[in-house]
């Protein structure tokens, strides 16, 4: 099974609320990766875990939380959410450096 | 800083046509070079990579891409396109010392029956 799950595919959420993405995938691959993907822009890398060392990118370092249970398991999680979070979260998986990466079809939010 | 750029947002062709959607990076030392497809309501899938030796890589439905050192591109091509290649198409660069991944802006491809 070559497939990254991910769930909702729909969320709905307030501004100043919660917000807990998850993504799973059983190809024992070591890097998960989160994607931000808004309109007409280029998937913006959000963090990745190398096996269990996050790594977050610095334009979005206190924005983005996560988490990594256990070599399948992912999430992402904002802590307060903003109108600018609205987007694509697009979650991915590989194995190695340089190799394909693997996308989930991605989770949609919406916030209102 | 490492990045890749696809100049042209939207392409539209006629079905049977030639195809060539552009993509040019930037990173100083040697790229891994992929194209993903994304079609409607779907995850991003690939399409090809480049990883060294022949420039000239083969990936599904008869897609491929050139490697050019010189031109810093990594250009995506079909000799003839079909309806259902309608899509976008990302290109991407990853890099040999780190586990990052980074995306060009897509090319929308509109093929017309």
């Amino acid at each position: 099974d070559t497939t990254v799950k991910q769930n909702p595919r729909y969320k709905l959420a307030r501004v100043g609320k919660p917000v807990n993405l998850i993504c799973s995938q059983t190809m024992n691959h070591d890097t998960m990766y989160w994607y931000q993907k808004k309109p007409n822009q280029a998937p913006k890398l959000l963090l990745f875990y190398y096996d269990k060392i996050l790594n977050r990118e610095a334009d979005t370092f206190e924005k983005f939380q996560s988490s990594r249970p256990n070599n399948s398991f992912c999430s992402l999680y904002i802590g307060s959410a903003g109108l600018e979070y609205s987007a694509m979260y697009l979650c991915a998986s590989s194995l190695g450096r340089g190799t394909e990466v693997f996308f989930g079809k991605g989770t949609r939010l919406t916030v209102v | 800083a490492q990045s890749v750029t696809q100049p042209d947002a939207r392409v539209t062709v006629s079905e049977g046509a030639s195809l060539q959607l552009r993509c040019k990076y930037s990173y100083s030392a040697t790229p891994y070079l992929f194209w993903y497809v994304q079609y409607p309501r779907q995850g991003l899938q690939l399409l090809l990579k480049y990883y060294s030796g022949d420039p000239v890589v083969q990936g599904v439905n008869s897609f491929e891409a050139e490697f050019s050192k010189s031109n810093s591109s990594f250009h995506l091509q079909k000799a003839s396109v079909h309806w259902s290649d309608s899509a976008v198409y990302f290109c991407a660069l990853s890099m040999a010392n780190t586990n990052k991944v980074v995306f060009g802006t897509g090319t929308r491809l509109q093929v017309l029956p």
